[in-house]
């Protein structure tokens, strides 16, 4: 397997703040990172892809100047969520992609722990 | 309609019993398959990947359909701690390698 690690594991904040969320391949280069969000009871939405060394590619319906991505290394993406609002209370996880293994016939991707946000 | 779907459950099931679960894909480009398990409140983990053969690993078994676009998850001898949510995922190599996550089906065992 591999590692991701997210941090941090949960945040508070008020309503109007900025909030950074690191995510980090521990025992692989990722140049691929994605960012997802789960509200309760819902499936895992992409958000966006995280790509090295370039900008990040968001979804249709995802706001690039309040989610901002970089991805300045191999090893780690963050997403800063920009004047935060309740409603962007949310699950936010991380996944990195680790390109084929021998014996494998596609990349697998490993996700990270999440990040519990709560904007009050 | 949604790429991925599934039915939402939750299957109540008792211990030892086996389950399956269904999912359908709406893309036929899609090209990877994979059942992912999420715990409540956790991230998703790689369950399984499901191969065009059909595959096996220990009491689990995953089944693809192309020509139907269906893909199904067997459980034999459910243990208590198989309560989870399944998630059935398409890869679409063309897309970037992106992920399509299903809703997830829940599933309870109880004892």
């Amino acid at each position: 397997g591999a590692v991701v690690s997210q941090h941090p594991s949960r945040v508070i904040c008020k309503s109007g703040t900025s909030v950074k969320i690191e995510c980090r391949s521990l025992d692989f280069q990722a140049t691929t990172m994605f960012w997802y969000r789960q509200f309760p009871k819902q499936s895992l939405m992409l958000m966006a892809t995280s790509n090295e060394g370039s900008k990040a590619t968001y979804e249709q319906g995802v706001e690039k100047d309040k989610f901002l991505i970089n991805h300045a290394s191999l090893t780690l993406s963050t997403l800063t969520v920009t004047s935060a609002h309740p409603e962007d209370s949310s699950f936010y996880i991380c996944s990195a992609r680790k390109h084929r293994e021998a014996g494998a016939n596609t990349d697998t991707q490993y996700f990270g722990p999440g990040t519990r946000l709560t904007v009050l | 309609r949604k790429e991925v779907e599934q039915d939402p459950g939750p299957f109540n099931v008792p211990e030892g019993a086996t389950v399956a679960f269904n999912c359908t894909y709406s893309n036929s480009a899609s090209q990877s398959f994979f059942w992912y398990r999420q715990d409540c409140r956790k991230e998703p983990k790689l369950l399984m990947s499901v191969y065009s053969s059909g595959n096996e690993d220990g009491r689990f078994t995953a089944q693809l359909n192309r020509a139907s676009q269906y893909i199904s998850l067997l459980i034999r001898d459910s243990k208590l701690s198989d309560s989870a949510t399944y998630l059935c995922v398409v890869n679409r190599r063309n897309a970037g390698n992106m992920l399509t996550f299903g809703g997830g089906t829940r599933l309870m065992v109880k004892p």
